[in-house]
């Protein structure tokens, strides 16, 4: 079993970037995919990244996701922020089939 | 576009069995792809519960896996959450989920238990 660690906040000015990490506890990174969701206010969560880095369609490419072995973390980058992507946002991942979520990261564009 | 629409009693007493069903339009559930549900305690972070693969597997989380059952039913698209032995602790938004590469999400439906 491991867990997936972010950050409880963050919050950038609009136009800037920010990252978002998602650190795993055990085993490695590369292990599995990692999954990113935006939960917007009163909302369900949409998927804005998966298998990692890929983007479904209709995600703007100011959203993109990598992994680093280094650091056994997953991040999301949000380029160019506007204010509709103040959101919360979730990694996941899996353990065999089962699925782990992050806590999840408040981002505040102010 | 797939479309996954939760549904069943907002307010379960104590110790009932919470029963929510998530009806599944534009994609056929026998076709493949795992089918799952995941929930959110008010003001906190989501909970994978368990899922459902189109065969049939079942995946429960380790914490719950006791008190769930997943089960699917292909003649109407749909498939089910029962949790059983309810608390207070089991109020939260239920989200019924279609996982393949991307995961689409329902709209979710708040389950309070309470009496």
């Amino acid at each position: 079993n491991f867990m997936l660690t972010q950050p409880h906040s963050v919050s950038e000015s609009p136009g800037k970037t920010v990252t978002i990490s998602c650190t795993r506890s055990s085993g490695s990174i590369a292990s599995n995919y990692v999954q990113w969701y935006q939960q917007r206010p009163g909302s369900s969560p949409t998927t804005v990244i998966y298998e990692d880095n890929q983007r479904p369609s209709g995600v703007p490419d100011r959203f993109s996701g990598s992994i680093d072995s280094s650091s056994n973390s997953a991040s999301l980058t949000i380029s160019g922020l506007k204010t509709e992507d103040e959101a919360d946002y979730y990694c996941q991942s899996y353990d065999s089939s089962n699925w782990v979520f992050g806590g999840g990261t408040k981002l505040t564009v102010l | 576009q797939v479309q996954l629409q939760e549904s069943g009693p907002g307010l379960v007493k104590p110790s009932e069995t919470l029963s929510l069903t998530c009806a599944v339009s534009g994609y056929s559930i026998s076709s493949g792809y795992y089918w799952g549900w995941i929930r959110q305690p008010p003001g906190k972070g989501l909970e994978w519960i368990g899922s459902i693969y189109h065969s049939g597997s079942t995946y429960y989380n380790p914490s719950l896996k006791s008190r769930v059952t997943i089960s699917v039913d292909t003649s109407k698209n749909q498939f089910s959450l029962k949790l059983s032995s309810v608390t207070a602790a089991d109020t939260a938004v239920y989200y019924c989920a279609m996982s393949g590469a991307i995961t689409y999400w329902g709209q979710g439906t708040l389950v309070t238990v309470s009496s």
